[in-house]
């Protein structure tokens, strides 16, 4: 299947800082990439979607001015994570769909970045 | 908006035995629905998904099933083995919601060896 890789694989900051995460389609070209949160032992909750050349689309009650997305190209997709504080310490994973057999597509997601803020 | 249930939540299951997680979605427009392993600290792997002209879909020890009337999916995993041990996440999609997944709750599954 196609590859999503996500960088830093985690990383540690300190409060009121801000954290740039990283999301790459490795082996296909994605228009569109999706960034998720996830909090222990729980789904995952769809933040935003990404568009490449666009603004991107936030879920309700995700506040834009703090998770800023930028889809530079048809294989990157970065997320910011402004003044941090330890309320964001989460999960955050991407996904990207690829085109598969007959044209369809599927729903492939990188391995996430643990974010702890102190 | 599309909802998505998933039971049970937690399914403990000797190795060698079949494990079946089931769940529900409320939007009649859903029309793909794929299964993910989450192991911890990973990122969900596809294991398997379907799409709504089609009732079941097999791959070696996975299989989905697909009941379009009664608005529900399965994942069936049989023989279990220990490195099947992880959460599944089921999920589902619409035509119409630009690529979005609505996700289960989520099942922890464990093979006890």
């Amino acid at each position: 299947g196609a590859v999503v890789s996500q960088h830093p694989s985690w990383v540690i900051c300190k409060s009121g800082t801000s954290v740039k995460i990283e999301c790459r389609s490795l082996d296909f070209q994605a228009t569109t990439m999706f960034w998720y949160r996830q909090f222990p032992k729980q789904s995952l909750m769809l933040m935003a979607t990404s568009n490449e050349g666009s603004k991107a689309t936030y879920e309700q009650g995700v506040e834009k001015d703090k998770f800023l997305i930028n889809h530079a190209s048809l294989t990157l997709s970065t997320l910011t994570v402004t003044s941090a504080h330890p309320e964001d310490s989460s999960f955050y994973i991407c996904s990207a769909p690829a085109l598969a057999g007959g044209g369809t597509d599927t729903q492939y997601f990188g391995p996430g970045t643990r974010l702890t803020v102190l | 908006g599309e909802n998505v249930e998933q039971h049970p939540s937690t399914l403990s299951v000797q190795e060698g035995d079949s494990a079946v997680i089931k769940c529900t979605y409320s939007d009649s427009a859903s029309n793909y629905f794929p299964w993910y392993k989450q192991e911890l600290g990973k990122g969900p792997q596809l294991i398997i998904d379907i799409r709504s002209n089609v009732g079941e879909k097999k791959d070696q020890r996975i299989a989905v099933t697909l009941n379009k009337t009664a608005k529900h999916f399965s994942l069936h995993i049989t023989e279990t083995q220990p490195e099947d041990s992880a959460v599944y996440f089921c999920a589902a999609r619409t035509s119409t919601s630009y690529g979005k997944l609505t996700f289960g709750q989520g099942t922890i599954l464990t093979v006890h060896p």
